[in-house]
């Protein structure tokens, strides 16, 4: 069975500081890995995903998140945080073997970035 | 930009009682999603629909839980008689064809209070 551990799950930062959010999975199969991001009173939008290829991704808004599949980690960082990435964070895992892309998702982090 | 809309955004019922969520998929899309998270805990999966059957459902999706494409546009979430535990805020998602790993386009949600 495929899990996904986000170990924090509240993340305070001033602006302009770098963040790391933290997942780790566990998973017996080639997994897919992804990170949404849900702002205030809106659903779940993808952020960035690993399906293969470099290990290292990277979003639009400066965040990235590299795959390490020896510590089984999908770590999402940014090196200078704005007040407008206060949001929650959910990494999520979909295995190469699963039926169409039914995601297991972690518990979330939640961003607050204060001025 | 095409999103995946949910009515409505919160819904009271009594313990006991049947609810219906709605959702209107992106038009195109194929896959249809109802994830659900309990407040603090993670999104969970709850039932993926395809070709106008289940695809796959996990152990929440019990008899209590129904879905249905009733007119090609909309994709419902039938809950037969309420409990308790059901209160949470239940997401919509669909997906387009192609790689079984293309992302899914979450709605903005459906909190349900069940009293």
């Amino acid at each position: 069975a495929q899990s996904v551990t986000q170990l924090d799950s509240q993340v305070p930062v001033f602006e302009e500081a770098p963040v790391e959010l933290r997942c780790n999975y566990s998973s017996s199969v080639s997994v897919y890995l992804f990170w949404y991001v849900q702002y205030p009173n809106q659903g779940l939008q993808l952020l960035l995903k690993y399906l293969s290829g470099s290990t290292l991704v990277e979003s639009i808004n400066g965040f990235e998140a590299e795959f390490n599949k020896s510590q089984t980690s999908f770590h999402l960082r940014k090196p200078s945080v704005h007040i407008s990435d206060t949001a929650e964070y959910f990494c999520a895992v979909s295995s190469s073997g699963g039926s169409q892309g039914n995601l297991i998702f972690g518990k979330g982090t939640k961003l607050s970035v204060k001025p | 930009e095409p999103e995946v809309t949910q009515t409505p955004s919160h819904q009271v019922t009594q313990m006991g009682q049947e609810v219906i969520l709605r959702c209107v998929p992106i038009s195109n899309h194929l896959y249809f999603y109802w994830y659900r998270q309990i407040l603090g805990q993670k999104v969970e999966f709850l039932v993926s629909f395809y070709n106008n059957e289940i695809s796959e459902k996990s152990e929440i999706f019990d008899d209590q839980f129904s879905v249905e494409r009733p007119d090609g546009s909309n994709f419902t979430l039938k809950i037969r008689s309420t409990k308790l535990e059901d209160s949470a805020m239940y997401f919509c998602a669909s997906r387009g064809q192609g790689h079984y790993n293309s992302p899914l386009h979450f709605g903005n949600g459906t909190r349900l209070t069940v009293t």
